[in-house]
């Protein structure tokens, strides 16, 4: 079955950088990519997602990149703010026939001021 | 406004007991799942149905049941309670079709003494 691994666990930056967050799945049918955000004490909400046949999607701060043959995907963060800080989940979809998501184990991000 | 909702926040139960977790969504969703939320270990998918009276297991099944008996609900069932399973547990429900967003439900503490 499909496997998703996600990296850094942690990640501290400094309000104005940038962050980074990677991505890979084992299963190359998975077709859709879907990146929650979840703040403490909040359910995880979908921020951006990318469907295989695009290899970036950008959403004023944030963009996701997508590089199928390696079957990696990444969430970009540009001018972090201190709002930015949660915990940040990405997924894949397997293409079986179930609309399942397998999400990574998440990465916790933390923007000082 | 799209609704999941999960019918205890917080639930303290007893080593052995059968526990109840009831998950009702009202946006006329296909798929629903039930997650279990440990820190360092992400999201991990315990079971999910694509219709009513359909289940499928996920990826850590053991010592779990579900029940769909109508299309809006979703049970999940710890039919002896242990310790190990002190854990937040999160209801997702996502309509039909590859590329769609999956809504969450607030969560469910539990914990097993």
């Amino acid at each position: 079955g499909e496997n998703v691994e996600q990296h850094p666990s942690t990640l501290s930056v400094q309000e104005g950088d940038s962050a980074v967050i990677k991505c890979t799945y084992s299963d190359s049918a998975s077709n859709y990519f879907p990146w929650y955000k979840q703040e403490l004490g909040k359910r995880p909400q979908l921020i951006i997602d990318i469907r295989s046949n695009v290899g970036e999607k950008k959403d004023q701060r944030i963009a996701v990149t997508l590089n199928k043959t390696a079957k990696h995907f990444s969430l970009h963060i540009t001018e972090t703010q201190p709002e930015d800080s949660a915990v940040y989940f990405c997924a894949a979809s397997p293409d079986d026939g179930f609309q399942k998501l397998v999400f990574g184990t998440g990465t916790r991000l933390l923007v000082s001021p | 406004d799209v609704k999941v909702t999960q019918s205890s926040r917080y639930l303290v139960k007893r080593t052995g007991e059968k526990v109840f977790l009831e998950c009702v969504q009202d946006m006329d969703h296909e798929n629903m799942f039930w997650y279990r939320q440990d820190p360092g270990l992400g999201l991990r998918l315990i079971y999910f149905s694509y219709d009513v009276k359909m289940k499928e297991k996920g990826d850590i099944p053991e010592g779990y049941s579900v029940s769909r008996e109508k299309k809006e609900r979703f049970s999940l069932i710890l039919e002896s309670a242990s310790t190990n399973q002190t854990s937040m547990y999160l209801c997702a429900s996502r309509s039909r079709g590859q590329n769609t967003e999956a809504f969450f439900g607030q969560g469910t503490r539990l914990t097993v003494v």
